[in-house]
């Protein structure tokens, strides 16, 4: 099946800092991207998606500054948390969508906001 | 918007079949996934449905009835590996993301 990767797959920070998760598409061209965020014992959660060479669509409640998307290329999209908090901390993953419709999702980037 | 519900748990003993159902409310309805999700991992694609009927994918499959909102996921032949939380998604006719249930936690026991 259709590979998606993510970069990093764990990362710690401080609060205030700012972190960027990558999600590439390997072996499939994805014109739209979506990133997703789940808190422990809880379903995913759209954040936003991201279209390649537009402006991300964002849901309801997800601050658009807070969380830059950038997507810039067919197989490449970055999520950045900007001067994150402890309540920043999730698992934050991207899918990516090939032709037939179908998602396929990167492994996950775990933050910690400490 | 969309909803779905999908029960919280489900055990059930190795080289058994469960089902686990999903109900969905949704303004535009594209299709219906599944996805198995084990503890620290991400999603994996399991089956999708546009159309009613069933899918069959292994030991796994995939049923859809759209007049009745409503689907279900069926493993057969359980195994201890199945343990894991499954969750049903809704793919709308708009931007075409998913919208998740709240997942089923499949215990499978000895």
């Amino acid at each position: 099946g259709a590979v998606v990767s993510q970069h990093p797959s764990r990362v710690i920070c401080k609060s205030g800092t700012s972190v960027k998760i990558e999600c590439r598409s390997l072996d499939f061209q994805a014109t739209t991207m979506f990133w997703y965020r789940q808190f422990p014992k809880q379903s995913l959660m759209l954040m936003a998606t991201s279209n390649e060479g537009s402006k991300a669509t964002y849901e309801q409640g997800v601050e658009k500054d807070k969380f830059l998307i950038n997507h810039a290329s067919l197989t490449l999209s970055t999520l950045t948390v900007t001067s994150a908090h402890p309540e920043d901390s999730s698992f934050y993953i991207c899918s990516a969508r090939d032709q037939a419709d179908t998602q396929y999702f990167g492994p996950g980037t775990r933050l910690t906001v400490l | 918007g969309q909803s779905l519900e999908q029960p919280s748990e489900v055990t059930a003993v190795e080289g058994a079949i469960v089902q686990i159902n999903c109900t969905y409310q949704t303004s535009g309805f594209y299709g219906l996934s599944w996805y198995q999700q084990h503890d620290g991992g991400a999603p994996t694609f399991l089956s999708y449905n546009a159309l009613d009927g069933l899918e069959e994918t292994g030991r796994f499959s995939s049923f859809l009835s759209r007049s009745d909102s409503y689907g279900y996921l069926l493993l057969q032949e359980l195994q201890m590996k199945d343990s894991a939380s499954y969750f049903c998604a809704v793919t709308d006719t708009g931007r075409r993301a998913l919208t998740f249930g709240s997942g089923t936690r499949l215990q499978v026991q000895p």
